[in-house]
C-alpha cells in the first residue's frame, strides 16, 4: 500500500522567512496530492493540491511542487506570518478513492 | 451551508461498550471517509463511501462499521470499543471521488477507559 514519509516532523523559522516541508510517496499510481493545515483542536483545511499532470502550482504565499520521478513533493511558504503556525500535512491518493496522510509537520513562526 | 456536522464531539466509554459517532453533511456530497487521527501519525482511512449504499474499507477499518443508507449521512459504529480505539475521529466529504478536496468536519474525541 502507500506510504507517505514527511520531513520535518517540527519545523521553526523566523517571521518573513520561508518554509519547507517534503514528502516522498511508494505509489507511482498516484495522482493527487492535497495538503492540509491543521491549528490546534481544529478540523485539517485544505490549503493547496497538485495533480500529476502538473509540476508547480501557487496560490499567493504559497506553492506545492511535484517530481513524478522522484516520487516526492514538497510545499513552499514564503514571507511567513504567525498566522501560519499550524501542523502541516500531506496527502496522497492511493487507488481510486484512498487517501494517505504523512505524520505531519508543527510549524512555529517566530515573531 | 453546515458543511460536514459530527456529534458528539467529545465521548467517554468503557471497554466493550458499543457506540455510534454521527456524520452528516448538507452539500450534496457523494464521497464520504472516516479518519482516526493519533498523535505523530497524521490521519489514517477507517472507511469510505462513494455513494448511497455502497462502502469499503480503508486502512483501518478493524473494529469498525459503517452504513451509508443516505447520500447525506454516514454513521461509524464501534462494536465492542477497546482501549486502542481512543483517538480523535474526523469525517471528511467530497464532491465525488476520493481525489478531490475533501471537507472535514469538527471531529469527536473519544476516550476509551
Amino acid at each position: 500500500g502507500e506510504n507517505v514519509e514527511q520531513h520535518p516532523s517540527t519545523l521553526s523559522v523566523q517571521e518573513g522567512d520561508s518554509a519547507v516541508i517534503k514528502c516522498t510517496y511508494s505509489d507511482s499510481a498516484s495522482n493527487y496530492f492535497p495538503w492540509y493545515k491543521q491549528e490546534l483542536g481544529k478540523r485539517p483545511q485544505l490549503i493547496i493540491d497538485i495533480r500529476s499532470n502538473v509540476g508547480e502550482k501557487k496560490d499567493q504565499r504559497i506553492a506545492v511542487t511535484l517530481n513524478k520521478t522522484a516520487k516526492h513533493f514538497s510545499l513552499h511558504i514564503t514571507e511567513t506570518q504567525p498566522e501560519d503556525s499550524a501542523v502541516y500535512f500531506c496527502a496522497a491518493k492511493e487507488g481510486p478513492n484512498d487517501m494517505r496522510f504523512g505524520a505531519g509537520t508543527r510549524l512555529t513562526v517566530k515573531p | 451551508n453546515a458543511g460536514v456536522t459530527q456529534t458528539p464531539k467529545f465521548q467517554v466509554l468503557k471497554t466493550g461498550q458499543s457506540m455510534t459517532l454521527q456524520c452528516a453533511q448538507d452539500m450534496n456530497h457523494e464521497y464520504m471517509s472516516w479518519y482516526r487521527q493519533d498523535p505523530g501519525m497524521g490521519l489514517r482511512l477507517i472507511h469510505y463511501s462513494v455513494g448511497a449504499g455502497i462502502t469499503d474499507q480503508g486502512e483501518v477499518p478493524n473494529g469498525y462499521n459503517v452504513s451509508r443508507s443516505t447520500t447525506e449521512d454516514f454513521p461509524l459504529r464501534l462494536l465492542s470499543a477497546a482501549p486502542s480505539q481512543t483517538s480523535v475521529y474526523f469525517c471528511a466529504s467530497s464532491l465525488q471521488r476520493g481525489d478531490q478536496p475533501q471537507h472535514f468536519g469538527d471531529g469527536t474525541r473519544l476516550s476509551i477507559l
